[in-house]
């Protein structure tokens, strides 16, 4: 059974740093690309960004507004995705979802974490 | 970047219905598009890739439609059970995006 379950999530202070992981079971997670999607509450879907794999040199992109301050990274030997994220904003609050990259050819989720930013 | 511009934003139809929802592209993006429906408090998940493929074990009254610039998802006869909010997802080239979701309810 596939699962991608996300851990780390919590509050933060504005300016503040949290880091998220997602771990992976079920799929070979060192053959996929893996992107977080967030959701502000009562807000649409919002892509953060992606990795590829290590054969694609771990290649990394992001959104405009979280660009050199989230950064996503991989350890294929823990099958773990990584999301560390520093000078939060308020505007970062919300539900990070771990997902497949739509180019890996297949779509699995994971349940979310909720990030709180907040003095 | 490539902008997603979904329509209508809410749609309230009767069990029985033909639904239809657009996502127009800002750029070419061939048929890189999924479509995801989202009920309260779940993950996305996934109905429509690569624009028009109906994804495994999905109810065939889903279809998806288009390339290009301009997609239409299609639900052929609404159920109950459909009451949710779909969204659209570019991925043709980052960074990525969505449409801005269409909330479903039953008349």
């Amino acid at each position: 059974e596939v699962q991608l379950v996300e851990s780390g999530g919590g509050l933060a202070k504005p300016g503040g740093s949290l880091r998220l992981s997602c771990g992976a079971s079920g799929f070979t997670f060192s053959n996929a690309w893996m992107t977080w999607v967030r959701q502000a509450p009562g807000k649409g879907l919002e892509w953060v960004g992606r990795i590829k794999t290590n054969s694609f040199g771990g290649r990394t992109d992001y959104a405009a507004p979280v660009k050199g301050r989230l950064t996503i990274s991989r350890d294929d030997s823990k099958n773990t995705l990584y999301l560390q994220m520093k000078s939060l904003k308020t505007e970062d609050t919300g539900v990070y979802y771990c997902t497949t990259d739509p180019s890996s050819g297949f779509d699995y989720w994971g349940q979310g974490a909720l990030v709180t930013v907040s003095s | 970047d490539i902008q997603m511009t979904q329509s209508p934003s809410s749609l309230s139809a009767s069990v029985g219905d033909r639904v239809t929802i657009t996502c127009q592209a800002s750029h070419d993006i061939n048929k890189s598009l999924n479509w995801y429906q989202q009920k309260s408090g779940k993950a996305p998940k996934l109905l429509i890739y690569e624009a028009a493929n109906l994804e495994p074990g999905v109810p065939s009254r889903f279809s998806g439609s288009g390339s290009g610039t301009h997609f239409t998802f299609t639900i052929s006869s609404l159920q109950p059970e459909d009451v949710a909010t779909y969204y659209c997802h570019q991925y043709d080239y980052p960074p990525y995006s969505f449409g801005q979701g269409t909330k479903l309810e039953i008349k």
